[in-house]
Formats: C-alpha cells, sequence, structure tokens
C-alpha cells in the first residue's frame, strides 16, 4: 500500500514568518512529487513540482526534495494571511497520483 | 495547458438512486485522467484512473464505476448511491483539477 503522510496541523505562523510543511512518503519507486494549495470548497491548484533531489525554487515558495529520506517539504517565504489554506502533497509511481492528508495552514496577520 | 470540465457543480440525491457524473478534458491528447474523492475535512482519495479509451483502474473497492468511453471523456457513475457516497468528487488531468461537484446523499 502505498502511503503519503503529512501532518494534519493545523500550523499556525505570524505574517511575514517561514512555512515550513513536511511530506514523507512510503514507496522508493515514487517518481514525481507534487504541492498543491485548496481553499475550502475549491478544488487543488498546483503550486510546485520536483522531480530531483534538491532544492526548487519559484517566488516564495521552495520545495526541497530527498528521495533517500523518502521526504519532500515546502517552504513558504513571507507568509501571507492569503497563504491560509490546506497544502496537499502528491506523489506519482507510475500511472499512480497519491495525495496526502493534508496540513492546514494559518498566517496570522 | 489543458482545461477540465467538469459539472454539475453541486447535486444532492437520494439513497439509492443513481450517479452519472462527466468529466471532459480539452487541449490534450490521450491524457491520463483520474477521479478523486475527498470527504469533509479530509484529503483526496483516489477512485479510479484511466490511461486511454477503455481502460480503467479501481483504486477502492466500492459502490462506484467509471468509465473512458472517448479520449477525453471520464465518467463516474453508480446504479444505487449510498449515504457514504457523500463528497467532493474531482477529475484531474496532468497535474490540473476540475473544479469538482459537490455531492450529498440523503
Amino acid at each position: 500500500q502505498k502511503e503519503v503522510e503529512q501532518n494534519s496541523g493545523p500550523l499556525s505562523v505570524p505574517e511575514g514568518a517561514i512555512a515550513s510543511l513536511n511530506c514523507t512518503y512510503s514507496d522508493r519507486g515514487s517518481q514525481s512529487f507534487f504541492w498543491y494549495r485548496q481553499y475550502s470548497g475549491k478544488s487543488p491548484e498546483l503550486i510546485m513540482f520536483i522531480y530531483s533531489n534538491g532544492d526548487k525554487e519559484d517566488g516564495r515558495f521552495t520545495a526541497q526534495l530527498n528521495k533517500a529520506s523518502q521526504y519532500v517539504s515546502l517552504l513558504i517565504r513571507d507568509s501571507q494571511p492569503s497563504d491560509s489554506a490546506t497544502y496537499l502533497c502528491a506523489v506519482t509511481f507510475y500511472d499512480k497520483v497519491i495525495f496526502g492528508p493534508g496540513t492546514s495552514l494559518s498566517v496570522i496577520p | 495547458s489543458q482545461t477540465i470540465h467538469q459539472w454539475p457543480a453541486t447535486l444532492v440525491q437520494p439513497v439509492g438512486s443513481p450517479l452519472s457524473l462527466e468529466c471532459t478534458v480539452e487541449g490534450t491528447s490521450n491524457p491520463n485522467l483520474y477521479w478523486y474523492r475527498q470527504a469533509a475535512g479530509r484529503g483526496l482519495q483516489l477512485l479510479f484512473y484511466s490511461v486511454g479509451i477503455g481502460q480503467i483502474s479501481s483504486e477502492v473497492p466500492q459502490n462506484l464505476s467509471a468509465s473512458r468511453p472517448q479520449d477525453r471523456q471520464f465518467i463516474l457513475s453508480s446504479k444505487k448511491l449510498l449515504l457514504s457516497d457523500s463528497g467532493f468528487y474531482l477529475c484531474a488531468c496532468g497535474g490540473t483539477f476540475g473544479s469538482g461537484t459537490q455531492l450529498s446523499v440523503l
């Protein structure tokens, strides 16, 4: 059974701080890794994807992948109240895309 | 990039009634298509995925079925809905999600 784990939160950070979201996965054969943001009642929207070990930066977002530790994280710099949402980690294995349960983030003004 | 059309946005159905949710994709060919369900306050559960016409893989044995009659059409069905089928149903393709259907079974 392929599993993706995330801390459910809620994670609270003050405005302007760095939010750190973590995800672990069980299958060493997993190939691609995605971070989604989901606002309540809405469908998830893709923030970033990463395929290779190391860091990938896009604006205020940085994804970090460590395949040896089966760990992927998302850092949000200069957090804004509009970043308050649930963040979903997704992992692919061949044709399947499996999601973690999500971490709820609250950015306090 | 692709566009995913999913309807209806909300649906209220009695227990025991049938269900048909349709998803169509534009802007791509031979896509991998996915159906997910999200219960209130929970993560996304993969229900079915398809890598081509007529090819359906089921992830969770349950009261639902899926079909792919055309390359860019993916249909989720049930013959008789259960209360536990309530949830937010999402179609996905290439990392993009449709707008979802909120299904309430009463």
